[in-house]
């Protein structure tokens, strides 16, 4: 069975960071890209990051370049997300979601129920 | 970036009855060397995360039943429900994976009447 969970979200302060977790089982890790999507409670969904099975081709949204930081630890079967100078408008819940191909190009087959981060003082 | 609009944004269908969905991408989606259109569809019920429907615009994700089915090619695509169940009720988004950044639109909210 696909299982990925998110872990690391919270309660932060503006202008701290977080790194958010993601612990996958049930397949392959390193056959299959990966991503991020988040969500604004009530919203709609919103493409963060996307890394190739090898870490060879790391793309982000135009508008969280510099401060988001995607890897992946093949080895460990773990995807990572790294938020620095959190805002207010980060809150949302973080979901991590697997790709149905080794690239960026294909559906999100499989999620995980998301983990919330919320930024506030 | 690629612009996916979808319309409408919120609609109410007697069970049973017929639901459609339309998106309009800002790009073709097609991919030549393929003819594979980089589109898929997700459902989104309150308090979960996505699910994925269909994907290659009509391609139905295992498991999905056939009521679902999707549609379109190039810049105009279409998920029909074909007869809805109360189950149906969510936001369906459609999302082009043909060129980062990847983008959803905007989500339309599906209702019984």
């Amino acid at each position: 069975e696909v299982q990925l969970v998110e872990s690391g979200g919270g309660l932060v302060q503006p202008g701290r960071s977080l790194r958010l977790s993601c612990a996958v089982s049930g397949f392959t890790f390193d056959d299959y890209g990966m991503h991020w999507v988040r969500q604004v409670p009530g919203k709609g969904l919103e493409w963060v990051s996307g890394i190739t099975w090898n870490s060879g081709n790391i793309q982000y949204a135009d508008s969280l370049k510099g401060r988001f930081t995607i890897s992946r630890d093949n080895a460990k079967n773990s995807l990572f997300l790294q938020v620095d100078s959190l805002r207010a408008e980060d809150t949302a819940f973080y979901y991590c979601a697997k790709g149905g191909v080794a690239s960026l190009a294909g559906p999100f087959d499989f999620w995980g129920q998301g983990t919330l981060v919320t930024v506030s003082s | 970036d690629i612009v996916m609009t979808q319309s409408p944004d919120s609609l109410a269908v007697s069970l049973g009855e017929r639901a459609t969905i339309n998106c309009k991408s800002g790009r073709n989606l097609l991919y030549r060397s393929n003819n594979k259109n980089y589109l898929a569809w997700y459902q989104q019920k309150p308090g979960q995360p996505p699910k994925l429907l269909i994907y290659w615009a009509s391609t139905r994700e295992s498991g999905v039943p056939d009521r679902f089915s999707g549609s379109g090619s190039g810049t105009d695509f279409t998920l029909t429900i074909s007869s809805l169940q109360a189950e149906d009720v969510a936001v369906y988004y459609c999302q082009q994976y043909y060129d980062p950044p990847l983008t959803f639109g905007g989500g339309t909210k599906v209702d019984i009447k």
